[in-house]
């Protein structure tokens, strides 16, 4: 079974840092996009950010929103991706979700969802 | 970038057939193929609905479909049912590299 399994959440004060961890089982992970979606409370989803394959180069792109504050990462030999969030503000309150993106369906769709883990920046 | 347009609130009584609407620009909708749908029930992760402006992943009813004129995309949901009641939400990829989603629609079945 294809799994994504967030970690890392928690309470955190304004300025502050957190790091998520996406785990993930069942499927080729070195060979996967990857990307974190968040969602505040009550409100929509918002791209947050993506890193490429190593054979796409690896790189990554950022939601002007966090440019400069968040940094995604990946480990393929521990089949993990990783949101190093810095600069922590109370608009970063959310759920953080990490998905797949195009691994089964086309490019740019998010086809595998972990659950999500909840991030709350306040004093 | 900014969000993609969708409608706040659809409804619709069993049975019929609802759309919702994605309007974007020539830098996003507009300009690629690469719009996908997806549907959030409360307090789960959203499930991806349609992929590719029109194509069904495997498992996904055909009662959902998709499709793109200019900058505007659309579901639409036919056979409405009390399940498909939830959240939906359009992305695009974007001219920048980026992904932008749509504010999100709540759909009602009366």
């Amino acid at each position: 079974e294809v799994q994504l399994v967030e970690s890392g959440g928690g309470l955190v004060k304004p300025g502050g840092s957190l790091r998520l961890s996406c785990a993930a089982s069942g499927l080729t992970f070195s060979d996967a996009w990857m990307s974190w979606v968040r969602q505040a409370p009550g409100k929509g989803l918002e791209w947050v950010g993506r890193i490429k394959r190593k054979t796409d180069g690896g790189t990554t792109d950022y939601a002007a929103a966090v440019t400069g504050r968040f940094t995604i990462s990946r480990d393929d030999s521990k089949n993990t991706l990783y949101l190093q969030m810095n600069s922590l503000e109370t608009e970063d309150t959310g759920v953080y979700f990490c998905a797949t993106e195009g691994h089964s369906y086309g490019h740019h769709s998010f086809d595998i969802w972990g659950q999500g883990t909840m991030v709350t920046v306040s004093a | 970038q900014s969000a993609l347009t969708q409608p706040a609130s659809v409804s619709g009584s069993p049975g019929q057939s609802i759309t919702i609407s994605c309007t974007g620009t020539s830098s996003d909708v507009g300009g690629y193929n690469y719009v996908s749908w997806y549907q959030q029930h409360p307090g789960k992760a959203p499930k991806l609905m349609i992929y590719a402006v029109s194509n069904r992943p495997s498992g996904v009813s055909n009662r959902f479909s998709g499709s793109k004129s200019g900058n505007t995309a659309s579901l639409t949901i036919s056979g409405l049912q009390a399940e498909d009641e939830a959240d939906y939400y359009c992305t695009s990829y974007t001219f920048s590299g980026r992904v932008v989603f749509g504010g999100g629609t709540d759909v009602t079945v009366l």
